[in-house]
């Protein structure tokens, strides 16, 4: 039983680069959450993903977007890159958005440097 | 808003000892709480939850959690500490309405031999 899987698994990009982060989740799951982890800080929520809408925004610019398809999977958009956005993004999936009996099941995450 | 707090960055235990990760929580209306545990380069994984019913919640690995609704608090514990327990820990917390998780700044645990 695969679990969660995202890709790639470094990234290196410019300042003012578009990135885009791709994530499968747990066999099973309807519902994909993004995160992003910067060094020595826990996990931000980006958005969630259900029946391919964004059901729920964090704090953060509209800079970042996503998409989820049918078959659940999603990826992760990232415009005009910044320095600031070097982190691991962390992909998590989960059955049934607002479930709280489906605990998130986490990716090995995507490390993105911003030059 | 939901907040969490992880008043200690590193916690260093010997083998063998009882260990206590902290944690304390702010959320409106009845909290739903979380740890999980992440190794370096890796994603994070779950250990417990607590939503509704016994204080102490028991979960992965030996690890269990006590929550206490007075002190808004939801400690992690284990009896006897193992050095492959050294790894990275987050307090989650959300609430009724949320969809998200709000995630504590993380604890580095340390397991000496």
């Amino acid at each position: 039983d695969a679990g969660v899987t995202q890709s790639p698994t470094h990234l290196i990009k410019t300042r003012g680069q578009q990135v885009t982060l791709r994530c499968s989740p747990k066999s099973g799951h309807d519902t994909v959450s993004w995160y992003q982890q910067a060094l020595g800080q826990g996990p931000q929520f980006i958005f969630q993903y259900y029946e391919e809408e964004e059901r729920q925004r964090g704090n953060f610019p509209d800079r970042f977007s996503g998409h989820q398809f049918p078959n659940y999977s999603s990826e992760l958009n990232v415009n005009a890159l910044l320095l600031g956005d070097s982190a691991l993004y962390l992909c998590a999936s989960s059955l049934g958005a607002g479930s709280v009996n489906s605990p998130l099941h986490f990716g090995n995450g995507t490390r993105l440097t911003v030059t | 808003a939901q907040s969490v707090a992880q008043p200690e960055d590193q916690v260093n235990v010997a083998e063998g000892n009882p260990l206590t990760v902290k944690c304390t929580y702010s959320v409106s209306g009845n909290p739903y709480l979380f740890w999980y545990v992440q190794y370096p380069n890796r994603g994070l994984q779950f250990l417990l939850k607590y939503i509704t019913g016994d204080n102490l919640v028991k979960g992965s690995y030996g690890f269990e959690a006590e929550f206490n609704k007075s002190q808004t608090s939801f400690h992690l514990k284990k009896p006897s500490a193992l050095v492959s327990d050294s790894a990275l820990y987050f307090c989650a917390v959300r609430d009724m309405r949320a969809r998200q998780l709000t995630f504590g700044s993380g604890t580095q645990l340390t397991v000496l031999p």
